[in-house]
């Protein structure tokens, strides 16, 4: 079975320019987790979702970002205008609600650079 | 706030040794304690996971050791080998409305297995 697919896997763009991740996740999963990874701060939850409604946006650093789960197989993470400190390894997860110990499977990440 | 601190940052074992990483958490409402493994240009994977309601768990050549009222857990990796240098994330979780589905992780330790 395919795994939690997310494109692009590298994109490198200008400051102030949009930028747009996409994720399928998990066939049958109903959680979506959007992750950020750096040196400096190490892996971030930025928002996750519940049968494609936002639980907990609290992650989210600022305006500039915004996600969406229009359906249950798609997802996407938005950023409007893109800044150099939001270079990162973007990751998408899902999982699916169990009594105890969701195991949440990511994607390959997404690489950004903004220069 | 850290709530799951992660030492060591990095860490360099001879092949066939034992190599051990260590996890402290400030939430008492934490119940679920998971271990992932991440390999350059890929996504975390669940490597193993604990409740506290035990005090060790293991599986294959890699062992969970829990201390609830320290509030500490360790991974152990026994007889480490070379395919098992990756960077390894401690997180943890408590029970919400949802499930266990929102990780806190730690800082990740680099882990390098020499010959």
């Amino acid at each position: 079975d395919a795994g939690v697919i997310q494109s692009p896997r590298h994109e490198v763009t200008e400051m102030g320019q949009e930028v747009t991740l996409r994720c399928k996740p998990i066939s049958g999963h109903d959680y979506l987790f959007w992750y950020r990874q750096t040196m400096m701060r190490g892996l971030e939850l930025l928002i996750y979702f519940n049968n494609n409604v936002p639980i907990d946006d609290s992650g989210m650093p600022e305006d500039r970002f915004s996600a969406k789960m229009p359906n249950a197989s798609f997802s996407t993470l938005k950023i409007q205008p893109s800044e150099p400190r939001d270079s990162a390894v973007y990751f998408c997860a899902s999982s699916f609600l169990r009594a105890w110990g969701n195991t949440i499977y990511f994607g390959e990440g997404s690489w950004l650079t903004v220069v | 706030q850290q709530q799951v601190k992660q030492s060591p940052q990095s860490l360099i074992v001879q092949k066939g040794g034992i190599s051990i990483i260590n996890c402290a958490y400030e939430n008492t409402a934490f119940d679920y304690f998971p271990w992932y493994q991440q390999f350059p240009g890929k996504g975390p994977a669940l490597l193993i996971a604990i409740r506290p309601d035990v005090s060790e768990k293991k599986e294959g050549r890699f062992t969970i050791s829990f201390n609830k009222s320290a509030k500490q857990f360790s991974l152990h990796i026994m007889d480490s080998q070379p395919g098992d240098s990756a960077t390894y994330f401690c997180a943890a979780s408590r029970p919400s409305n949802f499930g266990n589905e929102k990780l806190t992780f730690g800082t990740g330790t680099r882990l390098t297995i020499i010959p």
